[in-house]
């Protein structure tokens, strides 16, 4: 079946670095939808940003990404952390002719921001 | 504000209780699913529904049943509560029937089986 790898559990960096969130996939389809949802402290997940387009990047809220059906990755990055960006991220695979449009979760990256 | 709530939001039960998660939506979506989070493992599918009267098996079903009677609303039952099923969990409702659909999450619920 499908899978998503978030190969980091838990990443700190401090204020102002960049940031990079790995997120790699499986799935025997040929149109995959990739989604990255944020949850921060005692809330619920959200939607972030998602892309169904091969080498095109897709930007919100300073957050991108880049859909690489070659390397089957769609890491997050942002140019320069901020505190308030410290949260949980998913990654999660669907498929373009997924009925029910169910998501495949990686595990999470924690993202901590320090000053 | 279209949303989605749950209910209880904090539950503690015993061993071999049985235990009803209840989630409502007023989105007006046709696709809902139950989640569990657990630290490690992320967000894991448990059921989901097309609609009224619907309920599929998600990716970890056993020891859950799901029951959707209405478009609005979609329970959780757990009829012998375990400790292993200790964690948080999540509804949510999907605003497409297709695989680019946003998900929109509930508050979540912290079940704790003693």
């Amino acid at each position: 079946g499908d899978s998503v790898t978030q190969t980091e559990g838990l990443v700190t960096l401090t204020e102002g670095l960049p940031v990079m969130l790995n997120c790699t996939y499986q799935t025997i389809y040929s149109n995959p939808f990739l989604f990255w949802y944020v949850q921060h402290l005692n809330e619920s997940p959200r939607l972030l940003l998602k892309s169904f387009t091969d080498n095109k990047r897709t930007e919100h809220q300073g957050f991108h990404a880049t859909l690489h059906k070659s390397s089957s990755s769609f890491h997050l990055q942002k140019s320069s952390a901020q505190l308030s960006d410290s949260a949980l991220y998913y990654c999660a695979l669907s498929d373009r002719n997924n009925a029910g449009a169910k998501l495949t979760f990686g595990g999470g990256t924690r993202l901590t921001v320090r000053p | 504000e279209a949303a989605v709530t749950q209910s209880p939001r904090n539950k503690v039960a015993v061993t071999g209780g049985k235990v009803t998660l209840s989630c409502n939506q007023t989105n007006n979506h046709n696709n809902m699913y139950w989640y569990r989070q657990d630290t490690g493992h992320g967000l894991r599918l448990i059921h989901y529904s097309y609609g009224a009267g619907s309920t599929e098996k998600g990716d970890i079903p056993d020891g859950y049943k799901a029951s959707r009677p209405s478009q609005e609303n979609f329970s959780l039952i757990l009829e012998l509560a375990t400790p292993s099923q200790t964690s948080v969990y999540f509804c949510a409702s999907g605003d497409g029937d297709w695989g680019d659909a946003e998900q929109f999450f509930g508050p979540g619920t912290r079940l704790t089986v003693l």
